[in-house]
């Protein structure tokens, strides 16, 4: 059972317009969610995060939109450039006793961005 | 400062055999996550070393085992290969267990024929 869904496998849009990238979960617990960008023969790197005391987070032409009442959050990168061109994961985790967190992942969007 | 590099980049191993996968964190950082990232299920937790403990643990079974020594260095064993343990295996490290904030390795490509 997925617990975080990303919907669209794949995202298509024109540079210089906005990308929106969404991102469902079902644990109301989640506190914490991040999104990472993933190239081909890389490892994810870390993009921007928000905490659940937020319902907007924002680092240059990135801002991370939290809906806590429709668990819903998305990412939206304006403008969008051909470097952005890349896998997106959105990531959310919950605090469990003994101050551990665990990060469930979706399966990521592939966006691709065209010049 | 250098990244965290996990060896080998790819491997490739028949059904049966076992492999082991290596992982060096950053410099400072004390905790080591490893994930297994499929076309089909993304990325998958295994999972997470702080301070030479295993701190959580995905749903995988126990063929898939792990370890970190006392200079962060981690090591991911996978006894018994089968051809579904086909992926992409990622290792990401931070200072603290906190879930969140990880620097990921480039992976390993591990192919089992």
């Amino acid at each position: 059972d997925q617990q975080v869904k990303q919907n669209s496998p794949s995202l298509s849009v024109q540079e210089g317009r906005i990308s929106i990238l969404n991102c469902d979960y079902t644990n109301s617990m989640f506190d914490y969610f991040l999104w990472y960008k993933k190239y081909p023969a890389e490892g994810p790197t870390f993009l921007i995060s928000i905490s659940s005391i937020k319902d907007k987070n924002e680092d240059g032409r990135f801002t991370v939109f939290l809906n806590k009442s429709a668990k819903h959050l998305s990412l939206h990168i304006v403008p969008s450039q051909p470097g952005d061109s890349a896998v997106y994961f959105c990531a959310a985790s919950a605090q469990k006793a003994g101050n551990n967190r665990k990060l469930i992942w979706g399966l990521g969007t592939s966006l691709a961005v065209n010049p | 400062k250098a990244g965290v590099t996990q060896t080998p980049r790819y491997l490739i191993k028949t059904r049966g055999q076992q492999v082991t996968l290596s992982c060096s964190p950053i410099s400072g950082h004390r905790s080591v996550s490893w994930y297994q990232q499929t076309p089909g299920q993304g990325l998958q937790f295994l999972f997470e070393y702080f301070s030479e403990t295993q701190r959580n643990k995905g749903n995988f079974p126990g063929r898939f085992s792990g370890r970190q020594f006392s200079n962060s260095r981690s090591e991911m064993n996978v006894s018994t290969l089968e051809l579904g343990d086909s992926a992409l295996y990622l290792c990401a490290s931070s200072r603290q267990p906190q879930g969140g904030g990880y620097t990921f390795g480039s992976g390993t490509r591990l192919t089992v024929v």
